[in-house]
């Protein structure tokens, strides 16, 4: 089955800078991948997403990249403010089967002012 | 539009007892699924439906059951709780054609001792 690892499991940053968080992933047959923010006692929420037919996306300071040969996508958050500081997780999903995602290990981002 | 909701929000079981979390989605989403979050795990597919009447084991089945009568509900019952089962339990819902967003509950905490 599908198997996703996520580096690195933290991140501190200062504000304005630029942070990247990595995933790889194991099934190639996998074409949806998402990323969810979740802040502290809530419910994880969609940022973004990119399908496998596509090699990045961007939506204003978020912007994905995925490189379907080596199986990595990451998540790169420009400028970055202390409301982006949160858990961030990565998601595979392979076929029509989007209730299926598999989830990597998090991220616990903390941007410092 | 209340979109995925869940009970209880909190829960509190004797090892050896049973319960069923209940989990409801009124966007007419065919696929549902059943995640557990611990510290430093990330999100673990329990369980996940297709539609009403197919449902399928994620990455960490054992020790709970699920069925599909209705599009709208996905309830996860345990059968007899163990310690090992303390987490918090998020259901999640997503259309059968793209975008293929989750769209995720509040979340039950759920504590056995």
């Amino acid at each position: 089955g599908e198997n996703v690892e996520q580096h690195p499991s933290t991140l501190s940053v200062q504000e304005g800078d630029s942070a990247v968080i990595k995933c790889t992933y194991s099934d190639s047959a996998s074409n949806y991948f998402p990323w969810y923010k979740q802040e502290l006692g809530k419910r994880p929420q969609l940022i973004i997403d990119i399908r496998s037919n596509v090699g990045e996306k961007k939506d204003q300071r978020i912007a994905v990249t995925l490189n379907k040969t080596a199986k990595h996508f990451s998540l790169h958050i420009t400028e970055t403010q202390p409301e982006d500081s949160a858990v961030y997780f990565c998601a595979a999903s392979s076929g029509n089967q989007g209730g299926k995602l598999i989830f990597g290990q998090g991220t616990e981002l903390s941007v410092k002012p | 539009n209340a979109g995925v909701t869940q009970t209880p929000k909190f829960q509190v079981l004797k090892t050896g007892q049973s319960m069923t979390l209940q989990c409801a989605q009124d966007m007419n989403h065919e696929y549902m699924s059943w995640y557990r979050q611990d510290p430093g795990m990330g999100l673990r597919l329990i369980h996940y439906s297709v539609g009403a009447g197919i449902t399928d084991q994620g990455e960490v089945p054992n020790g709970y059951n699920v069925s599909r009568s209705t599009t709208e509900d996905f309830p996860l019952r345990l059968l007899s709780a163990a310690p090992s089962q303390t987490s918090v339990y998020f259901c999640a819902s997503s259309p059968s054609q793209g975008p293929y967003e989750q769209y995720f509950g509040p979340g039950t905490r759920l504590t056995v001792t």
